[in-house]
């Protein structure tokens, strides 16, 4: 069975800090990837995707980057943090990309602080 | 712009009481309609729709969706303090990610 992992589950970073948090995917192969931040009465903003090694889509221009250096990895990054960076942040992927259903890691609460 | 909206936001009731939760959305080239529960860290399926008229069910959940109408319900008989959570709706379109809505928070109390 495909089973998708992320972390850290929790972080606490400075202003102007970077951040990494990463995700994997197992028990599958070619999967979609996703990133997600969920802030508070927001909802689930996309965004970064990517359909293979080193394609990726970015849904709204922000300080986040995303990088996908194996199949079944998945990396969101940041070179200098905001405030506004805070939330939950959410790895997901699926193998048929287009209205199929999508599953979602553990999660990752990040704070800046 | 495609959009997904939920309604109500939020919403309280007693155990045993009968909710229906609404999502109305707008998405072009639209696939189907996904249903999420969240508690509290990672979302889990509960359904996808993709045809009208033909209701799902889930225990004691259901959902059902008016392709007509551009909108899904989400239902949920006999609520349990489990239950408490926050329900998302989805829309999936041709070729691209999941659109979500913004949530209902439902709070189940004894």
């Amino acid at each position: 069975s495909q089973t998708i992992h992320q972390w850290p589950a929790t972080l606490v970073q400075p202003v102007g800090s970077p951040l990494s948090l990463e995700c994997t995917v197992e028990g599958t192969s070619n999967p979609n990837l996703y990133w997600y931040r969920q802030a508070a009465g927001r909802g689930l903003q996309l965004l970064f995707y990517s359909v293979g090694i080193g394609q990726i889509s970015s849904e709204v221009p922000q300080n986040l980057s995303a990088s996908r250096p194996q199949d079944r990895q998945f990396i969101l990054s940041s070179k200098k943090l905001l405030l506004s960076d805070s939330g939950f942040y959410l790895c997901a992927w699926d193998r048929l990309r287009g209205g199929n259903t999508i599953y979602f890691g553990e999660g990752s609460w990040l704070t800046v602080v | 712009e495609d959009k997904v909206v939920q309604s109500p936001l939020s919403l309280v009731v007693h155990e045993g009481d009968t909710v229906t939760l609404n999502c109305s959305y707008e998405v072009t080239n639209f696939r189907s309609l996904l249903w999420y529960k969240q508690e509290k860290k990672a979302p889990t399926f509960l359904f996808m729709l993709t045809s009208s008229g033909i209701e799902k069910k889930s225990g004691r959940l259901s959902s059902i969706l008016d392709k007509k109408e551009l909108f899904s319900i989400l239902n949920i008989t006999a609520t349990q303090t489990g239950d408490s959570a926050i329900y998302l709706c989805a829309g999936g379109q041709a070729g691209t990610a999941l659109i979500f809505g913004k949530g209902t928070t439902l709070s189940v109390s004894s």
